[in-house]
């Protein structure tokens, strides 16, 4: 099984729809991040939590809310999708003790 | 702001060969500086990884070196093969912002039989 898993994988939604992509993690890792990937334009950070207490905005986290309901777990969700938020979401967790990030297998997001 | 580029964008060569992929970064005050691998459609795997008191890692065919002063870091990839073929990226993870990585856009890497 994987260390950090993403569902769902791929999903097709509406304009306006509410949809949430989930994360889970067997690292034991406390950092969580989310990120999105556009072609030419790279990864870019959505939301990071370094526990369960402590969330913060990344540098594009408007339109987007994120939940740790746990150490282990880490929601990233879209209010009301808007087709621009089309695109290839990462989760990751890093260790703290080397700083090594290690990746989801991405959830595809298309917005209609 | 961080700014990493990689170059060339993409490249192509025939199976054997041995070449060099590149990172570079415009702020030296770097944590560490990480590569990683993509297949298409596919999450990022962690190739690796090096402290910015260091100066290479080795896994395999594969031997990364970090120039900090320069701005600059190299994948080197020993008698490549048609699995390698994927996109490379790096991401640097600066002192005093450690909360996150910036990613260069990637070099997108075909090996031919």
């Amino acid at each position: 099984d994987a260390d950090v898993t993403q569902t769902p994988r791929n999903r097709i939604t509406k304009t306006g729809k509410r949809i949430m992509l989930e994360c889970s993690q067997t690292k034991g890792h406390d950092r969580m991040y989310w990120y999105r990937q556009d072609p030419g334009l790279g990864l870019r950070l959505i939301y990071y939590s370094f526990d369960v207490k402590d969330i913060n905005k990344g540098e594009i986290s408007d339109g987007y809310s994120v939940s740790r309901q746990a150490q282990a777990k880490f929601s990233l969700s879209l209010e009301s999708a808007i087709p621009n938020q089309t695109a290839l979401y990462f989760c990751a967790t890093r260790a703290a003790s080397t700083g090594e990030l290690f990746f989801g297998e991405g959830s595809r997001l298309t917005v209609l | 702001k961080q700014e990493v580029t990689q170059i060339p964008a993409a490249l192509s060569v025939p199976e054997g060969e041995n070449l060099v992929l590149n990172c570079s970064f415009t702020d030296s005050a770097i944590y560490n500086l990480q590569w990683f691998r993509q297949d298409p459609g596919k999450g990022l795997t962690s190739l690796l990884l090096i402290q910015s008191s260091q100066r290479e890692q080795t896994s395999g065919r594969l031997n990364a070196s970090l120039d900090k002063s320069s701005g600059r870091s190299t994948l080197y990839i020993a008698a490549s093969q048609p699995g390698d073929s994927a996109t490379y990226l790096c991401a640097v993870r600066n002192s005093n912002s450690g909360y996150a990585l910036n990613f260069g856009k990637g070099t997108s890497l075909l090996v031919t039989p």
